[in-house]
């Protein structure tokens, strides 16, 4: 159980283009999300956190306007990278958490989506 | 600024023996700690959470946690070349939004 996905699992694009990024819970609701970024060689740097039907809550420094979450139900959160960049080249890993039992104490991560912006 | 201190490593040790990892936090009220393993190019995985002071143990894994001394350690025993991974020390101050604080990570090899 407390199964999370992600889509894609890898992407290239252009620069200046937009990439969507998918996170689902596939066997528990999640009320929250989290996304965050690791660069090569560094830890997970938190993002920003959603919660089911609420806007997200941005850490310092990330630019809400560049990276837009939408969290419309309790199983999907998308991560939308708006006019992508090669420095926004990253790792970029969603964690879901529910609402009681283990899955409300733990967060579980996706496999992942790598994005690479040329 | 709460922070998760890990030594970085790397940490070597041969097949078969305890690898130790430790962490260290800086915000008293944290209430929920976790250890998870990352392999190279893939996502954390959690392997253990602990709670309350004193140890819990799965399998080949043991979490210990004092809260007086903000300090949370992961012990593995007869270490497997599997086991080769960065380990990720992360606290969960305990607020609403359940946000968790990571630390950078020890790199662990276990050589054959």
């Amino acid at each position: 159980g407390a199964v999370v996905s992600q889509h894609p699992s890898w992407v290239i694009c252009k620069s200046g283009t937009s990439v969507k990024i998918e996170c689902r819970s596939l066997d528990f609701q999640a009320t929250t999300m989290f996304w965050y970024r690791q660069f090569p060689k560094q830890s997970l740097m938190l993002m920003a956190t959603s919660n089911e039907g609420s806007k997200a809550t941005y850490e310092q420094g990330v630019e809400k306007d560049k990276f837009l979450i939408n969290h419309a139900s309790l199983t999907l959160s998308t991560l939308t990278v708006t006019s992508a960049h090669p420095e926004d080249s990253s790792f970029y890993i969603c964690s879901a958490r529910g609402t009681s039992g283990r899955v409300g104490n733990e967060q579980f991560f996706g496999p992942g989506t790598r994005l690479t912006v040329l | 600024q709460k922070e998760v201190e890990q030594n970085s490593g790397p940490l070597s040790v041969p097949e078969g023996a305890i690898a130790s990892l430790n962490c260290t936090y800086s915000d008293r009220v944290s209430q929920s700690f976790f250890w998870y393993r990352q392999y190279s190019g893939k996502s954390p995985e959690l392997i253990m959470s602990i709670y309350s002071n004193g140890d819990k143990e799965d399998g080949r894994f043991t979490a210990q946690l004092n809260k007086a001394s903000q300090y949370v350690s992961l012990l593995i025993r007869d270490s497997q070349p599997s086991d080769s991974a960065t380990y990720l020390c992360a606290v969960n101050g305990g607020g609403s939004n359940y946000k968790l604080t990571f630390g950078k990570g020890t790199l662990l090899t276990v050589n054959p």
